[in-house]
């Protein structure tokens, strides 16, 4: 089982601040890693796929960065809005690629 | 519309009373994979299915079954439900297995 860890647990930020998350797995056997976002109610929907080392992407407020040999990740959005509230969750496969293991995610909270 | 469904949506069962849950997909993909959701532990993969007929466990199997024996459907078998599966269930496709997953709207199983 990859062990992929997520950090914070939870957040909790200002409308407009700017704010960044951790996804932390192991190094080594790297395949490809998953951002999704989980609103409440709702289902997960993806926000990015980044296979290679220094891979960034980016989607209007939201971006991340992706090392595989230090084996880490970070999620940003900048000037986070109350619509931004939900859970954040980060995935990974590794070898084989055929499985895909989620870290618990990180619940923000942007207040009004 | 692309989607993925499933079926039932709420589902309030006894111990020990066989059940299905449904997922169909209508957007040719061929991985399917089935997730649990519980508190403070993230999405856990069930099993997964690579393409007709080829499926795999995921990382928490026990007590569940699966079968593909259309690309486009994946049921989810719990032979003898029992009260630790009560969950929040997840189905998803992707057209490759590191590929973003879309997720259908989610099970959520009561067992007593």
């Amino acid at each position: 089982i990859l062990n992929v860890e997520q950090s914070p647990q939870s957040l909790h930020v200002q409308e407009g601040d700017s704010t960044n998350f951790t996804c932390s797995f192991p190094s080594s056997n790297f395949y490809a890693l998953h951002w999704y976002r989980w609103e409440t109610a709702k289902s997960p929907e993806a926000l990015f796929v980044m296979t290679l080392n220094g891979d960034e992407k980016k989607k209007g407020r939201i971006s991340a960065t992706l090392n595989t040999k230090e084996g880490y990740s970070y999620l940003y959005i900048k000037g986070s809005q109350p619509e931004d509230s939900a859970t954040y969750l980060c995935g990974g496969h590794s070898g084989s690629a055929r499985q895909l293991t989620f870290g618990s995610g990180t619940q923000l909270t942007v207040l009004p | 519309e692309a989607q993925v469904t499933q079926n039932p949506r709420y589902l309030i069962t006894v111990t020990g009373k066989k059940l299905t849950v449904t997922c169909s997909q209508n957007m040719n993909h061929e991985y399917m994979s089935w997730y649990r959701q519980d508190p403070g532990l993230g999405l856990r993969q069930i099993y997964y299915s690579m393409n007709v007929e080829v499926t795999d466990k995921g990382d928490v199997p026990e007590g569940y079954k699966v079968s593909r024996k259309e690309k486009r459907n994946f049921p989810l078998i719990l032979e003898s439900p029992s009260p630790n599966q009560t969950s929040l269930y997840f189905c998803a496709s992707s057209f490759t297995s590191s590929g973003e997953q879309y997720f259908g709207p989610g099970t959520r199983l009561t067992v007593t």
